[in-house]
């Protein structure tokens, strides 16, 4: 089991660019979810998903899109990226309703 | 509007000490209170979790305590290690799992040898 991985480790944008994140797991988890984290203001749901087709957005949307075609895969989109979006994001899935969520090692993003 | 406040931001203990971090809430719909560890340059992984109906839960030297009418719960750390060094989040929801936690916003423990 690779547990949940995210693709690329490092990235470096300019203001306007686009980009998406990759992550995946194969663990066969309903629930993944992307956090973003900065210094000081731990870890902030951007979206999530309980399943194949189905998304929700959480408490730091903007400027973000995701979908999810398949269990196993959970990218998230930057549109127009922006240096407010300069940040280390974490991929996570669980399993509906049950406790432990589990997290890739993150891919850290800067936005010049 | 931060649903979850943690304290301290940074905790320096000496080997064989306690940590203890606490959290405070409002929303009383929670009803999963988890705490993850995150190394550096690390993901975050669950340490320990506790659910309302009990006060407290301990696993080996970590033990959470939880106080339902005064709407907190801390981490305790018993006999600290320099290899507990890390940053510590509490969480909280209402979904029952994981789902769409919220976190609080970190303890940097340094455990001083």
């Amino acid at each position: 089991n690779a547990g949940v991985t995210q693709t690329p480790k490092f990235q470096v944008l300019k203001t306007g660019q686009s980009m998406t994140l990759q992550c995946a797991q194969d663990m066969n988890h309903e629930y993944m979810s992307w956090y973003r984290q900065d210094p000081g203001m731990g870890l902030r749901l951007i979206h999530y998903s309980v399943g194949a087709g189905i998304t929700d957005q959480g408490e730091v949307p903007n400027g973000y899109n995701v979908s999810r075609s398949t269990t196993e895969d959970f990218p998230l989109r930057l549109l127009s990226a922006a240096p407010s979006q300069t940040s280390v994001y974490f991929c996570a899935s669980s399993y509906l309703g049950l406790g432990t969520q589990y997290f890739g090692p993150g891919t850290r993003l800067t936005v010049l | 509007q931060q649903q979850v406040k943690q304290s301290p931001q940074s905790l320096i203990v000496q080997k064989g000490g306690i940590s203890i971090i606490n959290c405070a809430y409002e929303n009383t719909a929670f009803d999963y209170f988890p705490w993850y560890q995150q190394f550096p340059g690390k993901g975050p992984a669950l340490l320990i979790a506790i659910r309302p109906d009990v006060s407290e839960k301990k696993e080996g030297r970590f033990t959470i305590s939880f106080n339902k009418s005064a709407k907190q719960f801390s981490l305790h750390i018993m006999d600290s290690q320099p290899g507990d060094s890390a940053t510590y989040f509490c969480a909280a929801t209402t979904q029952g799992g994981s789902e769409k936690l919220v976190f609080g916003k970190g303890t940097k423990l340094t455990v001083n040898p």
